[in-house]
């Protein structure tokens, strides 16, 4: 399977806990997404990597969250001193280099259900 | 703050019957529009990307149309299946600035089909 992975697929976690996802994304894409859904809500942009380079963060992305893409392939999203209120799916994207029309699309992995007990 | 909205947020149809959803977002700034397919614990597919005003595109059953300067989008299935059962979400992509091509969704359209 050549598409965008995510492990883990579920965490349960107690409040006060870190935890750690992953995302391998496909292997040509420079571009790495990370977005979050609530229940209800669609997906909400977290922050972006274009190869290694963290070049936009939202303001959702509080001091408790880092993510990094060391190498430019995978990346890791981190979550310090969980709360209940971090409870979501967390997505992550990847896209191809930013040219032509084909570029615009993105690529999703399957998520990583986080839930803070 | 930018704001796609869809509806229905849910829609219960029968096999065989055709439906509907909508998706409005900005008319100003647009760069692309995207219609996603959600199964549960599967990832999100693309259907759709669409830039132009006007276009129309595709997929075997399942169609949508584009309208940039009142700022909608409909998405079409033709004679819904139980397999399309899914969350359907639109996402906006904004031109200009430092938007990096994130993606700005919409709450979905959760389509139950019943055989």
């Amino acid at each position: 399977d050549t598409g965008v992975s995510q492990n883990p697929r579920h965490k349960i976690t107690k409040r006060g806990q870190n935890v750690t996802f992953r995302c391998d994304p496909i292997s040509e894409h420079n571009r790495l997404y990370w977005y979050r859904q609530t229940l209800g809500q669609g997906p909400e942009f977290l922050t972006y990597f274009q190869n290694e380079a963290q070049l936009e963060k939202s303001r959702l992305l509080s001091d408790r969250f880092s993510a990094e893409r060391p190498k430019g392939s995978f990346s890791t999203l981190e979550i310090q001193r969980t709360e209940q209120g971090d409870s979501a799916m967390y997505l992550c994207a990847s896209s191809l280099p930013a040219r032509g029309v084909s570029s615009y699309e993105q690529y999703f992995g399957p998520g990583t259900r986080l839930t803070v007990t | 703050i930018l704001n796609v909205e869809q509806s229905p947020q849910s829609l219960h149809v029968q096999e065989g019957d055709s439906t509907n959803f909508t998706c409005s977002f900005p008319s100003s700034n647009f760069y692309a529009l995207h219609w996603y397919r959600w199964e549960t614990a599967k990832s999100p597919e693309a259907l759709f990307v669409m830039t132009l005003n006007g276009d129309e595109k595709k997929k075997g059953r399942i169609s949508a149309t584009l309208n940039t300067k009142e700022g909608y989008s409909y998405l079409y299935i033709k004679g819904s299946q139980p397999e399309d059962s899914a969350t359907y979400l639109c996402a906006f992509y904004r031109a200009g600035g430092t938007s990096y091509g994130k993606l700005t969704f919409g709450q979905g359209t959760i389509l139950t089909v019943h055989p």
